[in-house]
């Protein structure tokens, strides 16, 4: 059974640093066709997507928070971390990690198995 | 950036009718890389459909996706009392994903 599992700080002061580990299980980060997703949802609001990482740590980040944002990756420990700089109220949110997984050379990409979420709250 | 739409916003639809849900891309967008996700309050997304036209795993038929380049459609066959939901595409493009905004499918 595919699980993944958020874990991190529920409060966080603003202008502080962010770090959220994602713990899978039943598949490995060194699956080729596999990696790790971070998406977010404000309360009320659409998912945004944050950032990825595959296992031959190929990473891409979104474009608006790019300067923000760290994903890596403890095969061995089989987590994903992300960390997010100077945080602010906005950045309140449930923060989900899911599977992404791409076919054969890269003919589909999607998020198969999702976590349930944290959420975390940006208030001093 | 590809911009996703999502229209309506809201669809009040009677259980047993069927909802046909659309997502519009600002540019074209591979067939291949367009997903459908289904949220229910207080719920992780659960991914409905992938390469614009394949049912997930465990994805009940009545689910069906189509469309191409820059207008896709989310089709539910016949309204079951567990569809009611928010209902999100997504897109892959220059290794990054957008989502659109949702369109809520409430009880009439």
């Amino acid at each position: 059974q595919v699980t993944l599992k958020e874990s991190g700080p529920v409060l966080v002061k603003p202008t502080e640093t962010l770090t959220l580990t994602c713990t899978v299980s039943g598949f490995s980060l060194s699956n080729a066709r596999m990696g790790v997703s971070w998406i977010r949802q404000p309360p009320g609001k659409a998912l945004e997507w944050l950032a990825h990482i595959f296992s031959n740590d190929e990473k891409s980040y979104s474009t608006s928070l790019k300067s923000r944002l760290t994903i890596s990756k403890d095969t061995s420990k089989s987590q994903v971390v992300l960390t997010m700089t100077n945080m602010d109220p906005v950045d309140t949110a449930t923060y989900y990690c899911a599977r992404l997984t791409r076919g054969f050379g890269g003919r589909y990409y999607y998020m198969d198995v999702w976590g349930k979420g944290t959420t975390v709250t940006v208030s001093s | 950036e590809i911009v996703l739409t999502q229209s309506p916003g809201t669809l009040s639809l009677s259980p047993g009718e069927r909802a046909t849900l659309s997502c519009r891309a600002s540019q074209s967008v591979s067939s291949s890389y367009l997903a459908w996700y289904q949220q229910k309050p207080g719920q992780a997304p659960r991914l409905l459909i992938y390469g614009a036209s394949s049912r997930a795993t465990g994805i009940p038929d009545r689910f069906s996706g189509s469309g191409s380049g820059t207008d896709f459609t989310l089709t539910i066959s016949r309204l079951e009392p567990e569809d009611f939901a928010v209902y999100y595409c997504q897109q892959y493009g220059s290794s990054a994903f957008t989502f659109g905004p949702g369109t809520k499918v409430d009880i009439k």
